[in-house]
């Protein structure tokens, strides 16, 4: 089975900390993402990464960094928190198109529901 | 960002009931995914559609790809409590991230 884990499920982070979120996936998929999840906007993406080193800016970038320096993990970093970042943050995965057959199947981590107080 | 045209936005239905949600699109994609997201858990994949017309079972759930690929339906049949949650659909065209509903959230009444 995919396995998408998160470090934190619940996290709670004072106004101005830097707050580091992890992902790690166990199936080699080249693709990972970041979303927020806020009640009445649904997913919204941040920053998705098609390889190692490599990222790009999803809808929602503005006061967000991340890093993938290893394919298994990719990692969210909200550089100085703030209250309007209370949310619940997802993790997901999947393989490149084309690699194997279920090529567009995306599974995601638990989440972490981080309050920033 | 884009995002697709969920209905309805929530569902209360008696138990043993069939159910019914849909998914529009301005655009076409060429993967249609459903996802369902229990309370505070992350969303789980039912069903992937891969092809326009397509007509895919998972158990109690039937789900479809549109012929114009700009829609998909999926429907649950003989709803049991277990099936409360929030239902997502996801659209995809080549490796571009996925383009989401914003849910129907289900309440089954026993």
């Amino acid at each position: 089975d995919v396995k998408v884990t998160q470090s934190s499920r619940y996290l709670v982070k004072r106004t101005g900390e830097k707050v580091f979120l992890e992902c790690v996936q166990d199936m080699d998929h080249e693709n990972m993402f970041w979303y927020r999840q806020d009640p009445g906007l649904g997913l919204r993406l941040i920053y998705f990464s098609y390889d190692v080193k490599m990222k790009e800016k999803g809808d929602i970038p503005e006061g967000y960094s991340v890093s993938r320096e290893k394919k298994e993990r990719f990692s969210l970093i909200l550089e100085s928190a703030s209250t309007n970042q209370t949310s619940m943050y997802l993790c997901a995965s999947r393989p490149q198109a084309g690699r194997v057959k279920l090529y567009n199947e995306q599974f995601f981590g638990p989440g972490t529901r981080l309050t920033v107080l | 960002g884009q995002q697709l045209n969920q209905s309805p936005q929530s569902m209360f239905i008696q138990e043993g009931e069939d159910v019914s949600m849909n998914c529009t699109s301005s655009s076409i994609f060429n993967t249609w995914l459903w996802y369902k997201q229990d309370p505070g858990e992350g969303p789980v994949l039912l069903i992937a559609l891969y092809k326009a017309g397509e007509l895919t079972s998972n158990g109690r759930l039937t789900a479809q790809f549109g012929i114009t690929r700009k829609d998909s339906f999926l429907n649950i049949s003989a709803s049991i409590p277990s099936d409360v949650g929030i239902y997502f659909c996801a659209g995809q065209l080549g490796n571009t991230p996925l383009v989401f509903g914003k849910g129907t959230r289900l309440s089954v009444i026993a």
